[in-house]
């Protein structure tokens, strides 16, 4: 099973806002409403940022917002700060019961 | 909150069994689902499998062949062996909580609600 396709890498100014894309298929982004996002700093465990295509859980700030239009779900950061370069990846359940990550995005603070 | 403990050798041998045991705080084994995520050195996540407390699992059909989680809910514990290891791997190796909506047919993976630090298991001669 390959990976949800994300882009290798994405970069913004501080304060503007950005968006990572995280393409599947019918049989899993497109399928079902369980779409996650997932901060990772170099060194450091993935921390939940989002789940079921747009929740945050609490702690997590408002700057970070999801959304889903058909195959593809999208992680949009707003007001980008320099703690926000890390990188990035998607996760979403599958018709085979398991559980697809995507390749990972590496956000540039510029 | 849910912390998670790995711990194993950080060295394994080819063809030899990689062992790892997650230790659960701050919460009941009983509670949650229970998962294996590893991510070669530079590389994306991949899930491994979950373990619920009763003992049934699910695995990933591409290392089904040679996976088995288990848990020791006395200890509060679950562990992954893996087995005929390669090169390939090697990888840092988390254990996590998995959240799972159950409805009367179907069990559907979420999140990966925490996360355990990771462990770098490295499979080497």
């Amino acid at each position: 099973q390959s990976a949800l396709t994300q882009p290798a890498s994405v970069s913004g100014s501080p304060g503007q806002s950005i968006t990572i894309s995280c393409t599947g298929t019918s049989s899993d982004v497109g399928g079902y409403n369980y779409v996650s996002w997932y901060q990772q700093h170099p060194g450091k465990a993935p921390k939940l940022m989002i789940y079921d295509v747009s929740n945050r859980p609490s702690g997590v700030s408002n700057r970070f917002s999801g959304s889903k239009s058909g195959n593809t779900a999208s992680l949009t950061i707003s007001g980008l700060q320099a703690e926000d370069e890390a990188d990035y990846y998607c996760s979403s359940y599958t018709s085979s019961s398991t559980l697809l990550f995507g390749g990972g995005t590496k956000l540039t603070v510029l | 909150q849910v912390q998670l403990q790995e711990s194993g050798p950080g060295l394994v041998k080819p063809s030899e069994t990689l062992s790892l045991t997650c230790t659960v705080s701050g919460g009941s084994i009983s509670s949650y689902y229970w998962s294996w995520i590893r991510q070669p050195p530079g590389k994306g996540l991949e899930w491994i499998g979950y373990i619920y407390y009763s003992g049934s699992t699910n695995y990933n059909p591409s290392l089904k062949s040679r996976v088995t989680i288990s848990v020791d809910t006395s200890k509060n514990q679950f562990s992954l062996k893996l087995s005929s290891v390669t090169a390939a791997d090697t990888a840092v190796y988390y254990c996590a909580s998995l959240n799972i909506y159950c409805s009367s047919t179907s069990c559907y993976q979420r999140t990966v609600d925490y996360w355990g630090q990771g462990t770098l298991v490295t499979v080497s001669s």
